[in-house]
C-alpha cells in the first residue's frame, strides 16, 4: 500500500462542466502521474509532475489540465467536460524499490459524462 | 507502431494449470519491465520487477526477459482462481519516469 487516495471515487457530470479530480499521497514521493484507462487502449498518461509546480503532458493532455501546489497532492482538471473523457482515472507515484523505478496506483476515479 | 504489444485475450484455464502471459515492445532502450495485476474495478497492483534480461521468481510466478528479442513473458504455477484478473506489463527506459503500458491480458482461471 503506497498510501494513495483519490476523490471522488464515483463522479456523474454533464458535458461543459468544469472537473477536478485530487490525488493525495502520504509518503512524500516527487513523481506523480495522471492515467486514463479505457478499454482497447490501456492506460495512457495525461499528465505528471516531478515536483511541486513542476508538471509536464503526457500523450493524451489535450482538455485537461493539473496542478501540484503541495508535494502530497496532485489535481487534474477537466476544464469543460467532453463525453470523451468517459472513463476510468487512475492516479499513481513513482518510487525506487531496490535500484528500480516503479509506478504505484490508487483506487481509480470513475467518471461519466453525460 | 505501439511501444508495447500485449494480446488481449481472453484467456481460460482450469485450476493448476500454468499460464504464460507476454509482450513484445519495439524501443531498446527499455531497461525496467514490471507486471501488474488488476482485478475487476480496482487499480493495478505491481506484482513484479525486473532489470534488464534474465528470469526472476517470486513464489508461483516467474518473470522473464529476453532484451535481443525484445520480449517479456510472466509464468504462473498452478494457477489458482484467486489469480483472475488483467495483468498489464510496463516498461520504462534509462530516465525511468516514463511508463509504457501493454493493453493488458485477461485471465480466468476456472475451479
Amino acid at each position: 500500500d503506497a498510501g494513495i487516495t483519490q476523490s471522488p471515487r464515483h463522479k456523474v457530470t454533464e458535458t461543459g462542466t468544469p472537473v477536478t479530480l485530487r490525488c493525495h499521497q502520504t509518503e512524500n514521493h516527487r513523481y506523480m502521474y495522471w492515467y486514463r484507462q479505457d478499454p482497447g487502449h490501456g492506460l495512457r498518461l495525461i499528465h505528471y509532475s516531478y515536483g511541486v509546480k513542476d508538471t509536464d503532458k503526457g500523450e493524451v493532455s489535450d482538455g485537461y489540465s493539473v496542478s501540484r501546489s503541495k508535494t502530497e497532492d496532485f489535481l487534474l482538471t477537466l476544464e469543460s467536460a467532453t463525453s470523451s473523457q468517459t472513463s476510468v482515472y487512475f492516479c499513481a507515484i513513482g518510487r525506487r524499490d531496490r535500484g528500480q523505478e516503479t509506478q504505484y496506483f490508487g483506487p481509480g476515479t470513475r467518471l461519466l459524462v453525460l | 507502431q505501439k511501444e508495447v504489444e500485449q494480446d488481449p485475450g481472453p484467456l481460460s484455464v482450469p485450476e493448476g494449470a500454468i499460464v504464460s502471459l507476454n509482450c513484445t515492445y519495439s524501443n531498446s532502450a527499455f531497461q525496467y519491465f514490471m507486471w501488474y495485476r488488476q482485478y475487476s474495478r480496482k487499480g493495478p497492483e505491481l506484482l513484479m520487477y525486473t532489470y534488464s534480461s534474465g528470469n526472476k521468481e517470486d513464489g508461483r510466478f516467474t518473470a522473464q526477459v529476453d532484451k535481443s528479442s525484445k520480449y517479456i513473458s510472466l509464468f504462473i504455477r498452478d494457477s489458482q482462481p484467486s489469480d483472475s484478473a488483467t495483468y498489464l506489463c510496463a516498461m520504462s527506459g534509462n530516465t525511468g519516469n516514463q511508463f509504457y503500458f501493454g493493453t493488458g491480458t485477461s485471465l480466468t482461471v476456472i475451479p
